[in-house]
This record gives structure tokens, sequence and C-alpha cells, in this order.
């Protein structure tokens, strides 16, 4: 069955430092989501992609967070500079189309601890 | 603004019991509602979903029914057993046909936990 696949799962960085996550979606998927989960939290939704394009960014904290998806298949999600406040799981997802209620299928994860 | 909010965990039952935690919405148009689940140690997986009022959901034996008179969306199971120990999270999309944003808003989760 195919899977989203994320890297790294785990990642331990200093504040002030620059991360970078890894997303590889389902093949085929043309809608990424990058979203970011506190612990105890819900999921929250950073940003979205169609293909290479942005399709909402607005929860994106732009001075700091960064996300591509060149190609429009695999993505990035980039923290510079690192704060305490960053430590979450951050989650990629992937769907066949925007627009509907597709199914979202979500990778494990990457879990971020900022000290 | 959007939000979902669901009944605080962590609820504890046991095996063969009736399970409902509740969930409830505030949206600015007509939202497709889900409930998605974790596992211990898995990612988070799409459990039901329905997208128009009065739709009801089910898959593994639980269900849960769209109802827009009252903005909820109640997830319910008639005989639970110990596999169904998760977290489970209520989750609405404004996404419409059409192509455009459609992030999932998520509700805190409610930790379910079942006893033998």
């Amino acid at each position: 069955e195919a899977e989203v696949a994320q890297s790294p799962r785990y990642k331990i960085t200093e504040k002030s430092q620059a991360v970078a996550f890894w997303c590889d979606p389902i093949s085929g998927h043309a809608t990424l989501y990058w979203y970011r989960q506190i612990l105890g939290q819900g999921p929250e939704l950073l940003v979205q992609f169609q293909d290479e394009s942005v399709v909402d960014d607005s929860q994106l904290p732009k001075d700091r967070f960064s996300a591509e998806r060149l190609k429009g298949v695999d993505s990035t999600l980039k923290i510079q500079p690192a704060e305490l406040g960053d430590s979450a799981m951050y989650l990629c997802a992937s769907s066949l189309a925007s627009g509907g209620p597709d199914t979202q299928y979500f990778g494990p994860g990457t879990r971020l601890t900022v000290l | 603004g959007n939000s979902v909010t669901q009944m605080e965990g962590p609820v504890t039952l046991s095996e063969e019991a009736f399970l409902t935690i509740n969930c409830t919405y505030t949206a600015t148009g007509y939202p497709s509602l889900f409930w998605y689940v974790q596992y211990p140690g898995e990612g988070l997986q799409l459990l039901l979903k329905a997208t128009k009022a009065d739709d009801k959901g089910s898959n593994k034996g639980f269900e849960a029914t769209y109802r827009k008179e009252t903005t909820s969306f109640h997830l319910e199971k008639g005989s639970v057993q110990v596999s169904d120990s998760a977290v489970y999270f209520c989750a609405l999309s404004l996404g419409v046909s059409g192509g455009g944003a459609d992030g999932l808003t998520f509700g805190k989760g409610t930790h379910l936990i079942i006893q033998p």
C-alpha cells in the first residue's frame, strides 16, 4: 500500500539553528499539505500545495518558515531560525485533488525538539 | 473563524461498552466533516467522513451523522474493543469542488482507553 514518506523521523536542534523536513507524497497525488501538531493538540495547517503552486499559506509564519514543492512532487519545509516554541510534530499529508472532500493521507511525521 | 470542539479525554471504558465522543463545529460555510484516528505508534488515518447534512459516515463499526441543525458530528460505536484504544480527532474542511484551499481544521483529540 502506498504511503506518504517523511524524513527525518526525529530531529533535535538548538534554537537559532536551521532545520529542514522532507516529504514524498503518494505517487499521483497533486495536493500536498504540511501540518504542525503541538503535543496534546490537533494538527494545524501550515501550507497547502496544488502541484507546485501554493494554495494556502495563511497560517505559515513566513518570517521563519518556508516551504517549497519545486517539481510538484516532493516537498521541503524549512525553519530558520528555530525557536523553542517550534518543538512539535510536523506532519505531511497528500490527496489526489483539492477542493473536494478527498481523503488526506498522512505520513508518520517528523518530531522536532528545539533545545 | 472555523473551529472544532470535542470532548476532553481521556475516556476510559470497559470492553463491549457503548461509545460516544461528542464533536461540535463552527464554520463560515458548509463544511465536510471527518473523524481521524491515531493508533499508538502510527500516523493519522481517516476513520469516516460525511459531506452533507444528514449523511452518515461509517467504518469498522463506528458511525457519525452530520447534523447541520445542531452543528454536530458525534462518533458512536455499539461495542468497543481493546483494539479501539487510540486518539480520535474530529475535523472539518471547507473545500469545494473545483479546486482551492481545503485544509483540515482539527479538534484537540480525545484519547480513548478500552480496558479488558
